[in-house]
């Protein structure tokens, strides 16, 4: 009973180094997303995968890449890393894409110093 | 442009108690609006999703409501225990995306 599960839970990087996490969901959802949340900013959208070889940008993808690898995996790239890029990164999955409750990871905290 | 607002951003309760909480959003025309919890650390459950044309949802303790026209949804809970103690969101989905615009969220604590 995964659910969805996120790799790795913490992440530790210098300015301009690369990272990709990982998302994965055993539920056969169609639908697939990354949000970022912050102190005072609350939960924001980076990119989301409506289904399987489609991928859109949300309200913040700058700075990032995302790959929807197959149905059940979606992963996330920081392609050179920069302080404001620390959050906590949750990835999220439902049946359909904005029809269907959210399904949501434990999160990765991500620091770059 | 769509915005979700939930006041107080944090609430103290004694155990027992049955309380409201508030979300409320600038834009009536949604598709559906969620509540989540988050415990500390955690990512989001799910809780209740309202399409819009409900008027109400309730799964146990918990009760949502929705009024469009005034853009406002409540989250019910009966007889509060201290472990309904947690970040409780609202999100709603515009009619013209898909994508889900979070409230900043409800800080709750029961007290024993």
């Amino acid at each position: 009973n995964a659910g969805v599960t996120q790799t790795p839970k913490f992440q530790v990087l210098k300015t301009g180094q690369s990272m990709t996490l990982q998302c994965a969901q055993d539920m056969n959802h169609n639908s697939m997303y990354w949000y970022r949340q912050d102190p005072g900013m609350g939960l924001r959208l980076i990119y989301y995968s409506a289904s399987e070889g489609t991928t859109d940008k949300g309200e913040v993808p700058n700075g990032y890449n995302v790959s929807r690898l197959n149905k059940r995996e979606f992963s996330l790239r920081l392609e050179s890393a920069a302080p404001s890029q620390t959050s906590v990164y949750f990835c999220a999955s439902s049946e359909f894409q904005g029809t269907s409750p959210l399904h949501f990871g434990n999160g990765t905290r991500l620091t770059v110093t | 442009k769509q915005e979700v607002t939930q006041i107080p951003a944090a609430l103290s309760v004694p155990e027992g108690e049955n309380l409201v909480l508030n979300c409320s959003f600038t834009d009536s025309a949604i598709y559906n609006l969620q509540w989540f919890r988050q415990d500390p650390g955690k990512g989001l459950t799910s809780l209740l999703l309202i399409q819009s044309s409900q008027r109400e949802q309730t799964s146990g303790r918990l009760n949502a409501s929705l009024d469009k026209s005034s853009g406002r949804s409540t989250l019910y809970i009966a007889a509060s225990q201290p472990g309904d103690s947690a970040t409780y969101l609202c999100a709603v989905r515009p009619s013209n995306t898909g994508k889900l615009i979070f409230g900043q969220g409800t800080t709750l604590q029961v007290k024993p």
